[in-house]
């Protein structure tokens, strides 16, 4: 079963901040947490991971809070090409079979004109 | 980050055939993944194949139903095989990235309806 706990939808107007949580309240200490999204049709993108710090990257940003039993990726921009299904996953980090990719239902984001 | 493709992009197959999916990665890796995901549904992990021994299934899913061959370390195929309607599905293949913090690069899938 998913570790991870997402709301199942969210709208965003285009332009603005989407801001989408997680819950991952059993979330053991050697284990980072990954977003990806999956555009329609297409296989999932690798957006972003972390472990207990704040990380930033050209595509998002994701803040852990303190005690890592949630976490939020934020678009700061939101675009229409932005619609997607967006999957928290936590893992095991590095190489290997112990760090498959468990994938629960994910947030699907409409970001609106 | 992985280039990968996949072959064929979709497929209409009929009830009792197989059909094998081929990936392609543009550069060596390690392991690789076959994932399935239902209409409607997330992605679930069928097997981890590593070149050079027998590939590892996840709960469900059998090496008789589904055959993975892994011959070097930028190819794997997964066939799908006696199909029956429940097997549509779309199929996609995965890497872990090069920069080894687990994260991973998936193919664009195949598309397969059994009729």
């Amino acid at each position: 079963d998913a570790k991870t706990t997402q709301p199942p939808s969210m709208d965003c107007a285009e332009g603005r901040a989407a801001n989408l949580p997680c819950n991952h309240s059993t979330i053991s200490g050697n284990e980072y947490v990954y977003w990806y999204r999956q555009i329609h049709s297409q296989g999932p993108q690798y957006i972003i991971h972390g472990l207990k710090n704040n990380e930033t990257n050209e595509m998002a940003s994701l803040i852990i809070t303190e005690d890592r039993k949630s976490s939020t990726l934020i678009l700061p921009h939101a675009t229409l090409r932005d619609t997607a299904v967006y999957y928290c996953i936590v893992r095991v980090a590095g190489s290997g079979n112990t760090g498959k990719l468990i994938f629960g239902q994910g947030t699907t984001l409409q970001v609106k004109p | 980050s992985a280039v990968i493709s996949q072959k064929p992009s979709r497929d209409i197959c009929q009830r009792g055939t197989s059909l094998t999916i081929q990936c392609q990665v543009d550069s060596q890796v390690t392991m690789m993944f076959w994932y399935r995901q239902q209409p409607g549904q997330s992605l679930t992990l069928i097997a981890t194949a590593n070149q050079g021994s027998e590939a590892t299934y996840e709960s469900g899913f059998v090496i008789d139903k589904f055959p993975i061959s892994r011959p070097n370390l930028t190819f794997s195929t997964l066939t799908v095989s006696n199909m029956s309607p429940e097997d549509s599905s779309i199929y996609l293949c995965s890497v872990e990235g090069v920069a080894g913090v687990g994260e991973q690069y998936f193919g664009p899938g195949t598309r397969l309806t059994v009729t």
